[in-house]
């Protein structure tokens, strides 16, 4: 089972560039999720999806985006990179929410320079 | 006050030793995660549980609903157990609160 994907594991961005952060699910999960790790720092949440063609805000939304036209894929967008964006980004997913387990990627390690 | 709160924030043991790593939460919740971050950055989930005890392996998480507090155990604790240990709580059925993690190092 591949679980969560996520790409690209590191990528180095310049101050203005933008990119899409792909993470894919192959379990059928409804919930998929966007989170930051910041050192010293919880995750913290930037968005997340309750199904195909519904997305909404986390605590952290502002400089991203993200679309789910499929139940598998969660892409999230970054516009304009800032070097407060540097950060370690994990997708997630989960069955149906926060009573249920949930299956990270492996995490992708960006610098905004 | 952080709605999570976890202790310690750091933590050294020997091989062998036993490991109480400690939550406590703010919030009125039904359920808690317990996850591991490897010194890589890969974050597996080792429980979800809403009462009571779960074990698995040398793994044990308890929880006590009305006091708002988790435990997470290690017995014969193993230089392979190193690791940052992150606790969650759910706030409504959409998101979890993070706990900022217990950096545990075991040593041979």
């Amino acid at each position: 089972n591949a679980g969560v994907t996520q790409t690209p594991k590191f990528r180095i961005l310049k101050i203005g560039q933008s990119m899409t952060l792909q993470c894919t699910q192959d379990m059928n999960h409804n919930y998929m999720y966007w989170y930051r790790q910041d050192p010293g720092m919880g995750l913290k949440l930037i968005y997340y999806s309750v199904g195909a063609g519904i997305t909404d805000k986390g605590e952290v939304p502002n400089g991203y985006n993200v679309s789910r036209s499929t139940t598998e894929d969660f892409p999230l967008r970054l516009e304009l990179a800032a070097p407060s964006q540097t950060s370690v980004y994990f997708c997630a997913s989960s069955y149906a929410g926060t009573y249920y387990g949930y299956t990270f990627g492996s995490g992708t390690r960006l610098t905004v320079v | 006050k952080n709605e999570v709160e976890q202790s310690p924030q750091n933590l050294t043991a020997q091989e062998g030793e036993f490991i109480t790593i400690n939550c406590s939460y703010s919030v009125g919740i039904s359920a808690l995660h317990w996850l591991q971050q490897h010194p890589g950055g890969g974050i597996v989930s080792l429980f979800m549980l809403s009462s009571g005890k779960k074990k698995h392996g040398r793994l044990i998480a308890t929880i006590n609903i009305q006091e708002k507090h988790s435990s997470l155990h290690i017995t014969a604790s193993h230089p392979r157990d190193s690791a940052v240990y992150i606790c969650a709580v759910p706030r409504g059925t959409d998101k979890l609160i993070f706990g900022t993690g217990t950096r545990l190092q075991v040593f041979p």
